[in-house]
């Protein structure tokens, strides 16, 4: 079974500039999370969907963050602009609606804002 | 939310068990305990959670106080590929609409061959 996929894996970018990140969730699993994870800290939760909706945004910065999961599978996550304080790992994870036991994260994309 | 105090590091030998200890003095009647690991340059990965009894699974044994304020992970034999940064998180089980993950710093296990 393939698991959650993310792309970019790497992504450099120099501050005031947009950047997207995109996530395809293990197929069936119709909850799916986006976190941050600063250097030497657990990920935090930015948001979570079930299906199209999303039920928790109340940690992303909605100045510059925003994230749409338009079909209820795939998600983008994107900042426009990008600070310094950005740089992070961007984990998405899907799992089974109302298993909130067991959730399942991608590699995620590693951000360098310049 | 509940929070849970691990040790920030530990050392373990090939093979050896590894006991991973998380307190968690202020929990609740509700709260689910998790475990989880990160391995190097990966995401997260669900390890074991239990309530009041002690749980097994393929990769770890999970063992519970009577008071529920602290646990214990256990892994049997440690390997090479055990090496991580493992998390104790609290979740309660009636959270609702904020039912989420809350991710400390965890104990970054390093084992010796």
């Amino acid at each position: 079974e393939a698991g959650v996929v993310q792309s970019p894996r790497y992504k450099i970018i120099e501050k005031k500039q947009p950047v997207a990140f995109w996530c395809n969730p293990i197929s069936g699993h119709n909850t799916l999370y986006w976190y941050r994870q600063n250097l030497g800290q657990g990920p935090e939760l930015l948001i979570r969907y079930e299906n199209e909706e999303a039920v928790d945004d109340s940690q992303l910065p909605k100045d510059r963050f925003s994230a749409e999961r338009l079909k209820g599978v795939d998600s983008t996550l994107k900042i426009q602009p990008a600070e310094l304080g950005d740089s992070a790992v961007y984990l998405c994870a899907s799992s089974v609606t109302g298993n909130y036991n067991e959730q399942f994260f991608g590699p995620g994309t590693r951000l360098t804002v310049l | 939310d509940a929070k849970t105090t691990q040790p920030n590091s530990m050392e373990s030998n090939e093979e050896e068990p590894v006991h991973l200890p998380c307190n968690h003095s202020t929990i609740s009647g509700t709260d689910y305990i998790h475990w989880y690991r990160q391995l190097p340059s990966q995401g997260p990965e669900y390890v074991i959670h239990g309530l009041t009894s002690n749980v097994n699974n393929r990769m770890a044994s999970l063992a519970i106080a009577e008071d529920r304020k602290s646990s214990t992970l256990i892994l049997h034999r440690a390997t090479l590929r055990d090496a991580a940064v493992y998390y104790c998180i609290l979740r309660d089980r009636y959270g609702g609409a904020t039912n989420k993950l809350i991710f400390g710093t965890g104990t970054l296990l390093a084992v010796q061959p």
